[in-house]
């Protein structure tokens, strides 16, 4: 069974540049989920996907954080503009359903430095 | 707001003693609790859980204990093996939206 897939691993841009990052859950996957690590801290959550609906987005900063899941499959997390505090892993996991009170499966992380 | 803690951000163990990572959470709703295992490079990956009604969950060398009044709960790793050293993550779950909180990690560096 293949993993959840990210990419790019590994993204170094300036302040105020743009990036995006795509994530591919494991297939049948209903429940996606975006997380930031910044060094030193646990995952923190910024966005929950149920199919191609937002389940929670409270943490999500919106005035330069946007994520979508179209067709309830991949998706991406864009940030623009970023900013020096930005630099962090992204995470993407996925479960089987909302309710789901076992694991999530996690991707590898997109590594992202702003300069 | 940071619900769950875990104060020691680093712990080394010797090769076949025991391992205790410790965590801690202040929301008395949370109804389910997991560890993971992260690998420097790699994402975290699912090591054991325990759901709220039980006190123990054992799977080979990994137990976790949970103490529901005191919001503690640890893993104990028994014996510790050089392949355990990783950072270690506690998470909860929050029974409206499945919501999974985090605390921050330890690493465990296990010496042969």
């Amino acid at each position: 069974e293949a993993g959840v897939a990210q990419s790019p691993r590994y993204k170094i841009i300036e302040k105020r540049q743009s990036v995006a990052f795509w994530c591919n859950p494991i297939s049948g996957h209903a429940t996606l989920y975006w997380y930031q690590q910044i060094l030193g801290q646990g995952p923190k959550l910024l966005i929950q996907f149920q199919n191609n609906g937002v389940v929670d987005d409270s943490q999500l900063p919106k005035d330069r954080f946007s994520a979508e899941r179209l067709k309830g499959v991949d998706s991406t997390l864009k940030i623009q503009p970023a900013k020096l505090e930005d630099s962090a892993v992204y995470l993407c996991a996925s479960s089987l359903s909302r309710l789901n009170t076992g694991e999530l499966f996690f991707g590898e992380g997109s590594r992202l430095t702003v300069l | 707001d940071q619900q769950v803690k875990q104060n020691s951000p680093s712990l080394s163990v010797q090769e076949g003693r025991i391992s205790i990572l410790n965590c801690d959470y202040t929301n008395s709703m949370f109804d389910y609790f997991l560890w993971y295992k992260k690998y420097p490079a790699e994402g975290p990956t699912f090591l054991i859980s325990i759901s709220s009604i039980k006190d123990k969950n054992e799977d080979g060398r990994f137990t976790v204990f949970l103490n529901k009044s005191a919001k503690h709960l640890s893993l104990h790793i028994v014996p510790s093996q050089p392949g355990d050293s990783a950072v270690y993550f506690c998470a909860a779950i929050h029974p409206t939206g499945n919501q999974f909180y985090f605390g921050t990690g330890t690493s465990l560096t296990v010496i042969p």
